[in-house]
């Protein structure tokens, strides 16, 4: 079993959509998540941090729950900007090391 | 600033041919990362430098060795290349393992026939 997986999609969602990720790990040791996006054939940049109360960043909304070990990002009202391969990352103990799912690719439509 | 820069951007190799893919930050971070990124893999951790000096093995280290040659260069060395060693590398630094955000290369694609 993966650490980290995600449903690799592809999501495609019309313009001012809403569309949610979700995440599951396997470690429940796990202390830090993250989404990263990487856009096609560029290389993965942080999107926002993960928080066990859950937290916002204008269109997108991330929220953790501990007790079923898993992540969801959502993305209200989507642009043709938003079109990229979103990656869920959690920090274990081990090392501090970041673990990358494989990524869900998201397709907005005009 | 360029951040991080990797070279080359693409390489063709043949099997058993050998290569070294260099990366270089001018942030002033002390950890480096190795990563390969294979379709539906996600990225897996090669090799890491938590500092100038050390390097320690990550997740698929084998066919693999890397040198910190200083506090900004980091590179990965393929001594014999194989076919499974098909895919995109990417280099990326933070300040400390334990920072959270790591700031990656553009990342090289190699391929081995």
């Amino acid at each position: 079993r993966k650490e980290v997986e995600q449903d690799p999609g592809p999501f495609n969602v019309p313009e001012g959509a809403t569309v949610a990720f979700n995440c599951t790990y396997s470690n429940s040791a796990s202390q830090s998540f993250f989404w990263y996006r990487q856009d096609c054939r560029k290389e993965p940049k942080l999107l926002m941090s993960v928080y066990s109360s859950g937290n916002e960043d204008g269109r997108f909304t991330a929220q953790l729950n501990r007790a079923s070990q898993y992540i969801s990002l959502l993305i209200r009202d989507s642009k043709l900007s938003d079109s990229a391969t979103y990656l869920c990352v959690v920090r274990s103990g081990a090392g501090n090391m970041l673990t990358f799912g494989g990524g869900t690719r998201l397709m907005v439509k005009p | 600033n360029a951040g991080v820069t990797q070279t080359p951007k693409f390489q063709v190799l043949k099997t058993g041919q050998s290569m070294t893919l260099q990366c270089a930050q001018d942030m002033n971070h002390n950890s480096m990362y190795w990563y390969r990124q294979d379709p539906g893999m996600g990225l897996r951790l090669i090799y890491y430098s938590a500092s100038e000096g050390t390097t320690d093995k990550g997740e698929v280290p084998n066919g693999y060795n890397v040198s910190r040659l200083n506090k900004r260069e980091f590179s990965l060395r393929l001594e014999s290349a194989a076919p499974s060693q098909t895919s995109v590398y990417f280099c990326a630094s933070n300040l400390r393992t334990d920072s959270y955000e790591q700031y990656f290369g553009p990342g090289t694609r190699l391929t081995v026939t």
